[in-house]
């Protein structure tokens, strides 16, 4: 079954406890993006992948980093989570770069409570 | 820079009810237009896409958009609103590179 897959489902930490966010697709699709979602503001796009090695910056990166060494993997890491990170965790993919008929698959989403 | 614009934060309708839902982007160039529907819970999901052709787009359970390019806008319609389409509802745009700009959601509750 095609699907992007996200873990953990639920997590709370302590601020300053550095985490990772592990997300996973099974397409084979080059493109990757993590996006957090927060009442009032809809989803913001925090890193996106082109392609393996190549990532860059999306709306809101400060405080996030990302790898992308596997195509499959894209972690979303927090090296030092401070409350304001409190938020709804999506993670999503697509199969074709720049192309007009690609649509992005999400996964289940990722809740962080950074106490 | 790119934004969408989606102008009613919350809408609550009784069953059999009509919807329209307001979203507006700002962009000159060409644009793939998207609804995504996110239940309770559960993850976002692809409600229906606009890429060219027909400017009246339809989509899963009953869902339709219309794109006016004159009015840079692609709301979302249902002449018959169900309980179960109780969500939040994001419009998407997507222009040139890959990365989609989301609006900021309309939650829908649909009273029985």
């Amino acid at each position: 079954e095609a699907q992007v897959t996200q873990n953990p489902r639920y997590l709370i930490t302590v601020t300053g406890k550095k985490l990772t966010v592990t997300c996973s697709q099974n397409m084979n699709h080059e493109y990757m993006s993590w996006y957090r979602q927060d009442p009032g503001l809809g989803l913001r796009q925090i890193y996106y992948s082109m392609n393996v090695e190549v990532t860059d910056k999306g709306d809101v990166p400060e405080g996030y980093k990302v790898s992308r060494k596997e195509k499959r993997n894209f972690p979303l890491i927090l090296e030092s989570p401070s409350p304001n990170q409190t938020s709804l965790y999506f993670c999503a993919s697509s199969p074709y770069i720049g192309g007009a008929k690609n649509i992005q698959y999400f996964g289940a989403g990722t809740r962080l409570s950074v106490l | 820079a790119q934004s969408v614009s989606q102008h009613n934060h919350h809408v609550i309708l009784s069953e059999a009810a009509s919807l329209e839902l307001g979203c507006n982007y700002s962009y000159g160039g060409t644009v793939n237009l998207f609804w995504y529907v996110q239940y309770p819970g559960q993850h976002l999901q692809l409600l229906l896409k606009y890429f060219s052709g027909d400017p009246l787009v339809k989509g899963i359970k009953g869902f339709e958009a219309e794109f006016i390019k004159s009015k840079f806008s692609f709301n979302l319609r249902k002449p018959s609103v169900q309980w179960s389409d109780t969500a939040e509802y994001f419009c998407a745009v997507k222009s040139g590179a890959n990365n989609l700009f989301f609006g900021t959601g309309t939650r829908l509750t649909v009273i029985p």
